[in-house]
């Protein structure tokens, strides 16, 4: 079945620092992939989304680009503020199927 | 529009006892799901529904039963509350199409604990 693998956290980062969080996924087709946040005592929100190879999606500063070729779709911003402090889900869903597949979530916390 | 609302935000249970948990929403959306969320776990589908009056099993529903009788809300029924179903519960709603690339809306959870 498919599956999303993401980078275990926490991650701890001072502000402006570059952040990367790794995600990888299994499907038995050709899936739509998405990152959700989910800040403090909210639920959860669309970040970006991309629905086919090479696409890029991007969104307040983070992107992330579909590598159909190594099944990965990393999450990526330049200068963290303290206000991305968040968790961070990686998901994908099957072509004509609305139910996501999550990844476990990363938390991550900017220090100023 | 209020997007997906759930009731209610917090809830103890004992083991044993029965609840429901409510979701609304009111962007017409025919796409309606329950996730659960677990530390270390990310989310898992417990049900779903694709229209009023249809449902169907997600990876978890086990404990769990939902019906769909207008397209506006999508109760999530506890039949005897356990331990294990302590969590905290997402409900969340899209747009009509089954295209995969439309955005699903979360609504804020409710937290649950079973004593």
């Amino acid at each position: 079945g498919d599956s999303v693998t993401q980078m275990e956290g926490p991650v701890t980062l001072s502000e402006e620092a570059f952040l990367t969080i790794n995600c990888t996924y299994t499907a038995t087709g050709y899936p739509s992939l998405f990152w959700y946040v989910q800040y403090p005592g909210e639920g959860l929100q669309l970040l970006l989304k991309a629905t086919k190879a090479d696409d890029k999606g991007s969104n307040k500063g983070f992107e992330a680009t579909y590598r159909k070729e190594t099944t990965s779709f990393h999450l990526e911003k330049g200068s963290v503020q303290v206000s991305d402090s968040a968790v961070y889900f990686c998901a994908l869903s099957e072509p004509g199927n609305e139910k996501l597949t999550f990844g476990t979530g990363t938390r991550l916390t900017i220090i100023p | 529009n209020a997007g997906v609302t759930q009731t209610p935000k917090f809830q103890v249970l004992k083991t044993g006892q029965s609840m429901t948990l409510q979701c609304a929403q009111d962007m017409n959306h025919e796409y309606m799901s329950w996730y659960r969320q677990d530390p270390g776990m990310g989310l898992r589908l417990i049900h779903y529904s694709v229209g009023a009056g249809i449902t169907d099993q997600g990876e978890v529903p086990n404990g769990y039963n939902v019906s769909r009788s207008t397209t506006e809300d999508f109760p999530l029924r506890l039949l005897s509350a356990a331990p294990s179903q302590t969590s905290v519960y997402f409900c969340a709603s899209s747009y009509p199409g089954g295209t995969s690339t439309d955005t699903q809306y979360f609504g804020p959870g409710t937290r649950l604990t079973v004593l």
